[in-house]
């Protein structure tokens, strides 16, 4: 069972907004300002997307957001495109000896 | 653009050692860290276990592994080679996952996101 929870899945039409949350606890999520997000297309190596909450690495378009509150973070997608088709993965820093813990991942469809 | 690739074998048998290598190209290895991630075959993703490598010849590696595998796995570094590497003993068919090689950004001198990613090694377990 996966530290963090996320939907295991969330669609959407082209042109439309969709937010995929990540709930964790006041170990991790809650406690740090250390969540990143992962894209995952099929058969692909994952791929940073937001850094600390809410940081873009050069290079990922600004339709992708991110933002925390109390225990859970988001990822908004606006603008929703094909290529969002994957799954998205986020992962926090933890006080436990772990240090890392990942969510189980939501698929996101692009209908 | 830094470049991973991972190389090892494809299959080791049950409570064999796993062994993975990853060349590091297109960037240095010193100042980062370098992390072992794993993903069993249609699940999520799991972190192994790092090394910090400061580049000073006088100082050790800092590590850190994951509870779980830690008296099982070893994470190494061959700076005259640009490798990383990993090794994890008495392996069993829940090791078998997609193996990434991933570099980490120091921040505030500690690790808190994963930016550039090998392709993975699939590595099986079993007889």
């Amino acid at each position: 069972q996966s530290a963090l929870t996320q939907a295991a899945s969330v669609s959407g039409f082209p042109g439309q907004s969709i937010t995929i949350s990540c709930t964790g606890s006041s170990s991790d999520v809650g406690r740090y300002n250390y969540v990143s997000w992962y894209r995952q297309h099929p058969g692909k190596a994952p791929e940073l997307i937001i850094s600390d909450v809410t940081n873009r690495p050069s290079g990922v378009p600004d339709r992708f957001s991110g933002s925390k509150s109390a225990n859970t973070a988001s990822l908004t997608i606006s603008g929703l495109q094909a290529e969002d088709e994957a799954v998205y993965y986020c992962c926090s820093y933890t006080s436990s000896s772990t240090l890392y813990v990942f969510g189980a991942g939501t698929s996101v469809t692009v209908l | 653009q830094v470049q991973l690739q991972e190389s090892g074998p494809g299959l080791v048998k049950p409570s064999g050692t796993l062994s993975l290598t990853c060349t590091v190209s297109g960037g240095s290895i010193s100042r980062y860290f370098w992390t072992w991630i794993r993903q069993p075959p249609g699940k999520g993703l799991e972190w192994t276990g790092h090394l910090y490598y400061s580049g000073y010849t006088d100082s050790s590696p800092s590590l850190h592994y994951s509870p779980s595998l830690k008296s099982r796995v070893t994470i190494s570094l061959d700076a005259s080679k640009n490798q990383v590497s990993l090794r994890l003993t008495s392996v069993t068919a829940a090791d078998t996952a997609v193996y990434y090689c991933v570099r980490g950004s120091p921040a505030g001198g500690d690790l808190y996101y994963f930016d550039s990613w090998g392709r993975g090694s699939l590595v099986t377990v079993s007889s």
